[in-house]
């Protein structure tokens, strides 16, 4: 297996350009999920998905856009790229809990770091 | 501010030595955390769980002390190895937020030969 996967691993945009950054997993995860890091601060939840066909925003949406056509790809769409976009964008999986348990490991991909001019 | 928060940004031991990376949170709704270990360049690798029934876990190596009085979370490596070297993130999920986590902001691990 290969896990999960991001592409690219580095990209130079200039403001108001548009791109998307693409993850996949080979697990068969319903729970899929993109973060950012920026420097000396922890992962903020950008959007999430529990299955294909459905997404929810998570703590930082703002200028991000995701959707969830297939159980392995749920790829993230920048419209216009602003300075503040600058980070490591990290992509996440993970199976649904079991009945009554709480929470399952997230598997997190290599990053995609990102630099808006 | 954030819900999730690390006494100290950096931590230096010798190789060999016990390592202590602490962990504050606010949210006593909280009832799964986690440590994660992020090596340069690399994404955040799992380390060890504990869910808000239990106050300490074990792995190889590494220990996991819960504290719900106090809100703190620690995290111990034993014998800690110059592999070791990394950022270390705490992070929380709040009962019924879908499997969101919040994240503490890191703590940089130095293994000193």
């Amino acid at each position: 297996n290969a896990g999960v996967t991001q592409t690219p691993k580095f990209q130079v945009l200039k403001t108001g350009q548009s791109m998307t950054l693409q993850c996949a997993q080979d697990m068969n995860h319903e729970y899929m999920s993109w973060y950012r890091q920026d420097p000396g601060m922890g992962l903020r939840l950008i959007h999430y998905s529990v299955g294909a066909g459905i997404t929810d925003q998570g703590e930082v949406p703002n200028g991000y856009n995701v959707s969830r056509s297939t159980t392995e790809d749920f790829p993230l769409r920048l419209l216009s790229a602003a300075p503040s976009q600058t980070s490591v964008y990290f992509c996440a999986s993970s199976f649904t809990p079991p009945q009554g348990a709480v929470y399952n490991e997230q598997f997190f991909g290599p990053g995609t770091r990102l630099t808006v001019l | 501010g954030e819900s999730v928060g690390l006494h100290l940004p950096t931590l230096s031991v010798q190789e060999g030595d016990n390592s202590i990376i602490n962990c504050a949170y606010s949210n006593s709704a909280s009832d799964y955390f986690i440590w994660y270990k992020q090596e340069s360049g690399k994404g955040p690798q799992f380390i060890i769980d504990i869910r808000s029934n239990m106050d300490k876990r074990q792995g190889q190596r590494v220990t996991v002390l819960l504290n719900k009085t106090v809100k703190h979370l620690s995290l111990q490596i034993a014998a800690t190895q110059p592999g070791d070297s990394a950022v270390y993130f705490c992070a929380e999920n709040i009962k019924g937020s879908a499997r969101q986590l919040t994240f503490g902001s890191g703590t940089q691990l130095t293994v000193l030969p």
